[in-house]
């Protein structure tokens, strides 16, 4: 495989569950992020890892975990999570972190919470 | 505060016919401005970007022009084909203080090319 893959592509969850969103990026890039579309709302950046280091999280709840155990893979912890938080979730890669640095997407998780 | 705005939700042209997607943005810190297209079904893929130095950046059938002074920037598609149609989005990116670099995405515009 080639680019970005995030799995599962759909997610469907109760508010009480615990599930995990999978990115995993074959660039061999240096840096991943998460991102969060919600309908008729601007993509927003919720986390970003550099070489496997947490290097920013954008205010997100902590029912929101990240976990990146190597450049290769990142992953999004889900827990008791809300309604609200519906929405499509967009995992991305660069060579570096500089934003200058062209991000390649995975065609993302829409997770549907109930 | 919605630093980039994308104020046209939709747009919808003629084949053949140019295409101007709009982004303003309020933050004088962004210095770099990128567009990403999105289809359904599949994370935004990278189009074009520019740098501030810069007012014109042309790829191919795309352009994108930089008005600093209006904190405006557009996207002119020419000629506008059925599979430009798409979500396209405005993102700028700033250096804050510390050194760390923020990426602001606008709601998109979605384009659709008429045959």
């Amino acid at each position: 495989e080639t680019g970005v893959t995030q799995t599962p592509r759909h997610l469907v969850m109760g508010m009480t569950n615990k599930k995990s969103l999978k990115c995993e990026q074959h660039l061999g890039h240096n840096a991943m992020y998460w991102y969060k579309q919600s309908a008729k709302k601007p993509l927003e950046l919720m986390f970003v890892y550099n070489f496997k280091e947490q290097t920013e999280n954008n205010s997100v709840p902590s029912r929101f975990s990240p976990e990146c155990p190597n450049s290769s893979h990142l992953f999004l912890h889900l827990h008791t999570l809300q309604p609200e938080d519906s929405a499509l979730y967009l995992c991305a890669s660069t060579s570096g972190v500089e934003y200058t640095d062209t991000q390649y997407f995975g065609p993302g998780t829409r997770l549907t919470v109930l | 505060d919605q630093q980039v705005k994308q104020n046209s939700p939709s747009l919808s042209v003629q084949e053949g016919r140019i295409s101007i997607l709009n982004c303003d943005y309020t933050n004088s810190m962004f210095d770099y401005f990128l567009w990403y297209k999105k289809y359904p079904a599949e994370g935004p893929t990278f189009l074009i970007s520019i740098s501030s130095i810069k007012d014109k950046n042309e790829d191919g059938r795309f352009t994108v022009f930089l008005n600093k002074s209006a904190k405006h920037l557009s996207l002119h598609i020419v000629p506008s084909q059925p599979g430009d149609s798409a979500v396209y989005f405005c993102a700028a990116s700033a250096v804050y203080q510390g050194g760390s670099e923020k990426l602001v995405f606008g709601k998109g515009t979605k384009l659709t090319v008429n045959p």
